[in-house]
């Protein structure tokens, strides 16, 4: 069955990065984007951006560009999600979900990562 | 590029009827029928409900259905049942990116 498994909770010092992942399995990989969403205490979904794994291209919310690089390693069917300069307003629930086109809104979720920004 | 507008709250009894909207412009809602609705249960991973505006995914009851008029798109829960009580989102493609709306919370009387 599809899953999408990601890493631990973090806990980071304002400036810091985060990086947090998301391993793939019950599906062919390489066909179906990855989105990263987030929702900070409180708030509702924010979409980051999305990662095509077959060839790495990438597309950010103009919000997060400069600051949020996504990448993949095909080998092991991951994707991670590192967020550069954090601040406080980024304590949030990170989710990885996927999608077959770029357009569409995604069809499977994993359950979230949650980063906690704090000195 | 700020969220699509949905209403904060709305609420129903057992076996009624309800429709959530979803605002968007022009550019977005109004120009793609790519139109997604997501349940949220809090500290669970969404699950979409429907896709394409009006498309229900394989295993999603048929008490949900979408619409869109214009620039809003139009979510319509049938039959209201207490596991229905979540957070409900709406998704649009944009021409660049995705962007949600606000969310609306279904309370379940």
């Amino acid at each position: 069955q599809v899953q999408l498994v990601q890493s631990g909770a973090e806990v980071k010092k304002p400036g810091a990065s985060v990086k947090v992942s998301c391993k793939a399995s019950g599906y062919t990989f390489t066909s179906y984007y990855i989105h990263w969403v987030r929702q900070a205490p409180g708030q509702g979904l924010e979409w980051m951006g999305v990662i095509h794994p077959s060839g790495g291209s990438t597309t950010y919310a103009q919000m997060f560009q400069g600051r949020v690089t996504m990448t993949r390693d095909t080998s092991t069917s991951t994707v991670y999600m590192e967020v550069g300069s954090l601040r406080s307003e980024d304590t949030a629930l990170y989710y990885c979900a996927r999608s077959y086109y770029g357009t569409s809104g995604p069809d499977f979720w994993g359950r979230g990562t949650l980063v906690t920004v704090s000195s | 590029q700020s969220a699509l507008t949905q209403p904060a709250s709305v609420s129903g009894s057992p076996g009624q009827s309800i429709t959530i909207s979803c605002t968007g412009t022009s550019s977005d809602v109004g120009h793609y029928d790519l139109v997604s609705w997501y349940l949220h249960h809090p500290d669970k991973a969404p699950k979409l409900m429907i896709y394409e505006v009006n498309k229900r995914p394989s295993g999603v009851s048929n008490r949900f259905s979408g619409s869109k008029s214009g620039n809003t798109a139009s979510l319509t829960i049938s039959g209201l049942q207490a596991e229905d009580e979540a957070d409900y989102y709406c998704c649009s493609y944009t021409g660049t990116r995705m962007i949600f709306g606000g969310g609306t919370k279904l309370t379940v009387l």
